[in-house]
């Protein structure tokens, strides 16, 4: 959807090092959502937020950080990122009509 | 806590035929969204169809219909007409504050 964008699309990166991933949304929705997706698991939450500088934890929150320190940005956080962190992160939207997802960033650890 | 269930990992289908993919879900809400995804390859994320709690008729979006049963908490999936651009993942979801995904349903259309 072209209201959210997230950035990069693709990211290889080392254990141990911190990685942030970025959710550009242009819509001016207050709700905004990390997901993780893995083979077997469907999507998970990570975390969400309900206004800038208002966030809270999903239900697989361990290792991540979120911050939202304006309406249109969205960013998680892998403080020290292991190889379980290996997986497909989506961000999505509430507006109006239901849920917008952006187009995901595969990321994987080695 | 909120859950739900896609008992089919894996469905196949005749190109034109009808499927039907199951979801269940648990809750103690009177007041929530039920929805159904589709992931094909791409990745992307599309909104198949939306149902309203509240509402006791079933949601209908072209060859594609849900069967609400509210008392049973069952929110099934009907696909008529099957085309192979109809083949990808399938996600059932549950929305009250925040939406919870099942684990999917992998679609096969067979030419």
């Amino acid at each position: 959807d072209a209201g959210i964008t997230q950035s990069p699309r693709h990211k290889v990166t080392e254990t141990g090092t911190p990685v942030t991933l970025r959710c550009h949304q242009t819509e001016n929705h207050r709700y905004m959502y990390w997901y993780r997706q893995d083979p077997g698991h469907g999507l998970r939450l990570i975390h969400y937020s309900y206004g800038v500088k208002d966030t809270d934890k999903g239900e697989v929150s361990d290792g991540y950080s979120v911050s939202r320190s304006k309406t249109e940005d969205f960013l998680l956080t892998l403080e020290s990122a292991t190889s379980s962190q290996t997986s497909v992160y989506f961000c999505a939207t509430l507006g109006h009509y239901g849920y917008t997802f952006g187009s995901g960033t595969r990321l994987t650890v080695v | 806590a909120q859950t739900v269930t896609q008992s089919q990992p894996e469905m196949s289908v005749q190109e034109a035929e009808t499927v039907t993919l199951s979801c269940t879900y648990d809750t103690s809400e009177s007041d929530y969204y039920l929805f159904w995804y589709k992931q094909p390859p791409s990745r992307q994320m599309i909104l198949v169809i939306r149902q309203e709690a509240y509402k006791q008729q079933n949601a209908t979006e072209n060859r594609f219909s849900v069967n609400f049963q509210k008392a049973a908490k069952s929110f099934s999936l009907k696909i008529s007409d099957s085309q192979l651009g109809d083949a990808a993942m399938y996600f059932c979801a549950y929305r009250d504050d925040k939406i919870i995904f099942g684990k999917g349903t992998r679609l096969h259309i067979l030419p």
